[in-house]
């Protein structure tokens, strides 16, 4: 079975371009993460999305990222306009659908991410 | 504010010890804490979890304790051998079924021959 897929795995782009992250989740998972980790800190959530809506995007830095899951499968997150900031490695990740109880623990899924350096 | 401490010095051990790695949290009530193991160029890899109600917790040769008096957990790696090698990541779950984590800088060990 495949793991999480990202693409592309890295990124080198200019101050103020765009660039699309894309995230393919395990099949059948329904809970997807987005995490990010800048040069020597922590790797930091970004939001969570339960099929295509979004439950938690407390972690977005600002409005020039933008996430979608349109249709609940897979995920895109948009950098617009990158600043130098954003430089980083953007991890996704996905569960399958969250169980109350003693089986609340589900493994998350993390992709090996995408490697983004903004100059 | 929220914080996560993980020693921040790699940690070198000759093959054959027991590797014991230290997390500690402030200003946090979790209900889980997790282990992830990662290596250089890839995503984390998830190998445990322990639950707040939990003293210690084992998967072959590792070992997780949770103290949420003190607010600490150990983690330990048995008989390490130099594959071990990786930097590993604590990270804290709340409760309520809710999977968003929040990690720790994470420890890099370094196991010798």
């Amino acid at each position: 079975e495949a793991g999480v897929t990202q693409f592309p795995s890295h990124s080198v782009i200019e101050k103020g371009q765009t660039v699309t992250l894309r995230c393919d989740p395990i099949s059948g998972h329904d809970n997807l993460y987005w995490y990010r980790r800048v040069m020597g800190k922590e790797i930091k959530f970004l939001l969570h999305f339960v099929k295509e809506s979004k439950q938690d995007e407390s972690g977005m830095p600002n409005n020039r990222f933008l996430a979608e899951r349109t249709g609940g499968t897979y995920s895109t997150l948009k950098v617009q306009p990158a600043e130098l900031e954003d430089s980083g490695v953007y991890f996704c990740a996905s569960s399958q659908v969250i169980l109350r109880g003693p089986s609340s623990g589900n493994t998350i899924y993390f992709g090996e991410g995408s490697w983004l350096t903004v100059v | 504010s929220q914080k996560i401490e993980q020693n921040s010095e790699a940690l070198n051990i000759q093959e054959g010890k027991t590797a014991t790695l230290t997390c500690n949290y402030t200003n946090y009530s979790p209900a889980y804490l997790q282990w992830y193991r990662q290596d250089p160029g890839r995503g984390p890899v998830f190998l445990l979890l322990i639950r707040e109600n939990e003293k210690e917790k084992r998967k072959e040769r590792l070992k997780v304790t949770f103290d949420t008096t003190l607010k600490q957990s150990l983690f330990h790696i048995t008989a390490s051998q130099p594959a071990d090698s990786a930097t590993y990541l604590c990270a804290l779950r709340l409760a309520g079924g809710y999977q968003k984590v929040t990690f720790g800088t994470g420890t890099k060990l370094q196991v010798i021959p």
